[in-house]
């Protein structure tokens, strides 16, 4: 059965670095997303991306954050200076077509820790 | 602005007793309603979903939930749960015709004891 991936599963940096979360949607879904999940509070959307474009973001995605599907098949996460608050698990979602009532997908999740 | 509000943090139950677990929502608008099950180590899988019509919806691993509109609630019940269902449930709205975005509650974290 098709699932989402995500890598690395655990990452951990020092406070100011960049990171990049990578993400493997489901072969053929068009649209693409990230949420966070801060440690004990709820799962908060960050951004949706379709057509190689952003379609919708949040207040939290800010200038730090970025997206990009570089070559067909990858959904990258670029935070470019890390700060303590961005320790979160970061969760990738993809799904076929539009409609508010279809499918996301989520992948199993990267757990970042700011240092 | 939508928001969702799972009132219990943690439920424990035993093995084959029944759960409820709770899920409230508020927003100005329609809303389509999600159920998701996150096992440990594994991504958030889709349990069920409410769009429209009947408002008792059956969804995977015998669990099913009922939409209340007056109540603005969507609890989720399992008549007899097994170990296996030991895990994090997340409610969650998505606005209808609208963005695609989910907006989720905190989750509950279901604990099914021998």
């Amino acid at each position: 059965e098709p699932e989402v991936t995500q890598t690395p599963s655990h990452q951990v940096t020092q406070m100011g670095q960049e990171v990049i979360l990578r993400c493997v949607p489901i072969s053929n879904h068009l649209y693409f997303y990230w949420y966070r999940q801060i440690l004990g509070q709820k799962v908060e959307f960050l951004v949706s991306f379709y057509n190689n474009e952003i379609s919708e973001k949040s207040e939290i995605f800010d200038d730090q954050f970025s997206v990009e599907r570089p070559d067909g098949s990858n959904f990258t996460l670029k935070i470019r200076s890390t700060k303590l608050e961005d320790s979160a698990m970061y969760f990738c979602a993809s799904m076929a077509t539009g409609g508010s009532g279809n499918e996301q997908f989520f992948g199993p999740g990267t757990r970042l820790t700011v240092l | 602005a939508q928001s969702v509000t799972q009132l219990d943090s943690q439920v424990p139950v035993f093995e084959e007793a029944p759960v409820e677990l709770r899920c409230n929502y508020s927003s100005s608008v329609s809303v389509y309603l999600f159920w998701y099950v996150q096992y440990p180590n594994q991504g958030l899988q889709l349990l069920l979903k409410y769009l429209s019509g009947s408002t008792l919806v059956k969804g995977i691993n015998g669990f099913e939930a009922e939409f209340n509109k007056s109540q603005t609630s969507f609890h989720l019940r399992k008549p007899s749960v097994h170990i296996s269902d030991t895990a994090e449930y997340f409610c969650a709205v998505r606005v209808t015709g609208g963005g695609n975005k989910l907006t989720f509650g905190t989750g509950t974290q279901l604990k099914v004891e021998l």
